[in-house]
């Protein structure tokens, strides 16, 4: 079974610093990836989603995030961060039926602070 | 488009008392998801429907978990008899699934809270 693995809980940047956020995922065969954002009251919003081809992805808000299948990796990026980014983010990878795909398997998520 | 709506966004309950949460997806989206979020964790996959047709379901918590989308649209989740460990955020997700079978993108609500007392 796929599972999706974000190895930190809690991340502090300070506001006009770059981010990477990180993510590593286990699945078999290619995986369809997602970034999504999730902040109090709200629903998750889509970042960003990697599909196939080019394994650097633009997103929504300035972020991107690059698909290493050497490493099984799937890391979010902005150079500049905003007081508004704080928020909780997840990664995600599609799961896969005979049907297609059935839905998506969530990492535990990043919770980013942002410092004045 | 309005998106996708849950209500209530908040519902408090008291243990063994049943509970219904309604989701209304955006109207042309043939799939629609539950997921439940607890405090810390990403959302866990509990359900979906293509159409009228509840594809997955194995992955209910129990057998006091149902789902329903009985026409196609809106989709309730019941939970009978709640229990304090239900308290959670329960998150529906509406998508548009093609004759293409790779992944599509899903749109989430805002959720509905529960807290089992």
């Amino acid at each position: 079974a796929q599972s999706v693995t974000q190895p930190d809980i809690h991340i502090t940047v300070s506001e006009g610093a770059s981010l990477e956020l990180r993510c590593n995922y286990s699945y078999g065969a290619t995986p369809y990836l997602f970034w999504y954002v999730q902040s109090p009251g709200q629903g998750l919003q889509l970042l960003l989603k990697y599909f196939s081809g080019d394994t650097l992805v633009q997103g929504i808000k300035g972020f991107e995030a690059e698909f290493k299948r050497s490493q099984s990796s799937f890391n979010l990026r902005k150079p500049s961060v905003h007081w508004s980014d704080a928020a909780e983010y997840f990664c995600a990878v599609a799961e896969y039926s005979g049907g297609g795909a059935d839905g998506l398997t969530f990492g535990k998520g990043t919770h980013l602070i942002i410092q004045p | 488009d309005t998106g996708v709506s849950q209500n209530p966004r908040h519902k408090i309950t008291k243990r063994g008392q049943n509970v219904t949460f309604r989701c209304d997806p955006i109207s042309e989206h043939n799939r629609l998801y539950w997921y439940r979020q607890t405090l810390g964790q990403g959302p866990e996959f509990l359900t979906y429907f293509q159409n009228e047709a509840q594809l997955e379901k194995s992955r209910l918590l129990s057998d006091r978990f149902s789902a329903e989308r009985p026409k196609g649209s809106f989709s309730t989740l019941e939970i009978q008899r709640t229990e304090q460990g239900d308290s959670a955020m329960y998150l529906c997700a509406s998508s548009l699934q093609g004759s293409y079978s790779g992944a599509n993108v899903l749109t989430f609500g805002a959720g509905s809270r529960l807290t089992v007392l």
